[in-house]
This record gives C-alpha cells, structure tokens and sequence, in this order.
C-alpha cells in the first residue's frame, strides 16, 4: 500500500518569498506523483504532475517539484509567492492498488497562507 | 467542454434521512471516482466506477453507502439514514483511461454534506 506524508499543516509566508511544501511518499511500486491545489469552497485543480522522464516539472503559474526517488519525495517550490497563492495544496501518488485499479492516495494538505 | 458536474454543491440533511449526491463526468470520461474529504484531512478514496460496473469499492463503509454509474445519466453515491458523522465534502473526479496508469483524474466542485 501507498502512503503521502505532507509533513507541514500550515505554512504561512510573505509575499514575494521563496515557499517550499514537502511531500514524502511510501510505496513498493512505482509510483505516479501529482500537486493538486484547492482554493476556499473550490474542487481540487492539477497544479503539475511526474510520470517519467525529468524530475524537475514546472506548471505555469510558476511552481515546480522535484522527483526524488532516493528521498521519496516530491517537494514542490516557487521562488516567489503572490496573495493569489493562497490555497491548500496536496500531494497525491497514483499507484496499482492490487484491487484491479490505480487509486490516487492523497495527503492530508498544506494550507499555504501568504501575507502582505 | 464542460468539466465535471457535481450536485447540488450544499446539502442539508437531518439525521436518518438520505442524500443522494450526482456527479456527470467530463463529456468522454467512463471512469469515475467518490473521495471524501473530511476537516482537516485529505481526501480519502471510496470507490471506482465504470459504465454499470463497480470496480473498486475498498474504501466504502460497508453499510449505508452506495453507488451507481448507469449506462445513462450521472453517477450517483447514496447514503442512507446519515448521521453527523457523514458530514464532508464530497469530490467525484472522472478519468478518460485507467487501463494502464491513471495519468490525470478531473474533479468536481464537490457537495458539502452537512447532518444536523
């Protein structure tokens, strides 16, 4: 079974600061790593994902993780936050369940509160 | 190309009645999954289904939960005679392919359950 560990609940940061939200993820098999982000009262929208290829992915609004295979983690980064980024973000692994599908496995979020 | 629809987006119940929650996936999707999100936590899976078919339903309460996807019209996730336990949000999200990876699950805005 596969687990995502997000190991800040809240991360509060100024504007225009570097943030980093850590993920760390469990699984015996290989895995599929997703960012999503909610805004207040909002569904869940695809920030970026890793299915192969590069670690480093980029979204357009400025964010980009890491793929660490060695550290099983996906750490997501933005070099400089806006109000705009105010949201709870989530990490998510996509992996066989063993029951005949893939499930996503989520964390339980980091609420990113940035401040004028 | 409307995403997912979720209804009704507020729901209001008292305790032993039922509530019925429609999601209608992305126009082409077959597949569709029901989280629950409940405070503070991340989302957690319930079940997987195909066009009239039940795929994964592991992290559904064996009693009083139940879904559908029939050949037409929207999925639906019944809960019978709720209690204030239930009270969550809950996400469909609808896929176009989970034959070899889940690469990219679409969600909807959710229904925020609430039992008083």
């Amino acid at each position: 079974a596969q687990s995502v560990t997000q190991l800040d609940s809240q991360v509060p940061v100024f504007e225009e600061a570097p943030v980093e939200l850590r993920c760390n993820y469990s699984s015996s098999v290989s895995v599929y790593l997703f960012w999503y982000v909610q805004y207040p009262n909002q569904g869940l929208q695809l920030l970026l994902k890793y299915l192969s290829g590069s670690t480093l992915v980029e979204s357009i609004n400025g964010f980009e993780a890491e793929f660490n295979k060695s550290q099983t983690s996906f750490h997501l980064r933005k070099p400089s936050v806006h109000i705009s980024d105010t949201a709870e973000y989530f990490c998510a692994v996509s992996a066989y369940s063993g029951a005949g599908s893939y499930q996503l496995t989520f964390g339980k979020g980091t609420k990113l509160s940035v401040i004028p | 190309n409307a995403g997912v629809m979720q209804n009704p987006r507020h729901l209001v119940r008292r305790r032993g009645q039922e509530a019925r929650l429609r999601c209608s996936p992305m126009k082409g999707h077959s597949h569709v999954y029901w989280y629950r999100q409940l405070p503070e936590e991340g989302l957690k899976f319930m079940v997987y289904l195909q066009k009239e078919n039940i795929i994964d339903e592991s992290g559904m309460p064996k009693e009083r939960f139940s879904a559908e996807f029939p050949k037409e019209g929207p999925s639906i996730l019944r809960i019978q005679q709720v209690v204030r336990g239930d009270s969550a949000a809950y996400f469909c999200a609808s896929s176009l392919s989970t034959g070899q990876v889940l690469t990219e699950a679409f969600f909807g805005q959710g229904t925020r359950l609430t039992v008083v």
